[in-house]
């Protein structure tokens, strides 16, 4: 079974300083991918950026970047530069490759950028 | 190219009234998933389908059917309503790359 864990429920950053959010995951399998999705108070959920478990770099877009420690079976988002909208949830999900390809999420954690 | 849409936005229904949630996707995807998103959590998988034809049930089907005529629509349908149902609904869709695309979603109340 697959299992996505967020500790931080909350968070707060200053406007334009540096903000971790951890994600910690648990799988036994080899071959899977790791993903971000943020979900502003409207509700959509937004494709953020994508790991996968073979990919030996790790994986950026934009402000935002992904900490990949396989060993440590953790995917850290890192959002550079925060901007007052990214204020959101962010949630942490991860996909086991072949079927279905089903997506396990966490709860989120709930990002507040301060002015 | 509008991605994936789902109808209607909002809804409110009384016990044991039915309704179809709408999903519709125009990007030729062969996957496309249901999911409900309870306040305070992540989602959750109630359906999916990998192709016109092919549904299978996710972690939470029960209360829920789905169909898949076309690769364009996947309806979600609720025939007897139940407040343990009330939530968000998102549709998503994928092609071979790992990416999920959601649509807006659903805000379902049951009264």
């Amino acid at each position: 079974a697959q299992k996505i864990t967020q500790t931080q429920p909350g968070m707060f950053v200053q406007e334009k300083e540096a903000v971790t959010l951890d994600c910690t995951y648990d799988t036994s399998d080899q071959s899977y991918g790791l993903f971000w999705y943020k979900q502003p108070s409207s509700g959509e959920m937004i494709f953020l950026i994508y790991q996968g478990s073979y990919d030996e770099q790790n994986a950026t877009e934009g402000r935002y970047s992904l900490n990949f420690q396989k060993a440590r079976k953790s995917a850290n988002l890192v959002i550079s530069a925060s901007q007052l909208g990214d204020s959101a949830m962010y949630f942490c999900a991860m996909s086991v490759s072949g079927g279905y390809q089903k997506v396990t999420f966490g709860i989120g954690t709930k990002l507040q950028v301060i002015p | 190219n509008a991605g994936v849409t789902q109808t209607p936005k909002f809804r409110i229904l009384k016990i044991g009234q039915s309704m179809t949630l709408q999903c519709t996707q125009d990007m030729n995807h062969n996957y496309m998933y249901w999911y409900r998103q309870d306040p305070g959590m992540g989602l959750k998988l109630i359906y999916y389908s990998v192709g016109a034809g092919i549904t299978d049930k996710g972690e939470v089907p029960n209360g829920y059917n789905v169909s898949r005529s076309t690769t364009e629509d996947f309806p979600l349908r609720l025939e007897l309503a139940a407040p343990s149902q009330t939530s968000v609904y998102f549709c998503a869709s994928r092609t071979g790359s790992d990416t999920q695309y959601f649509g807006p979603g659903t805000r379902l109340t049951v009264l």
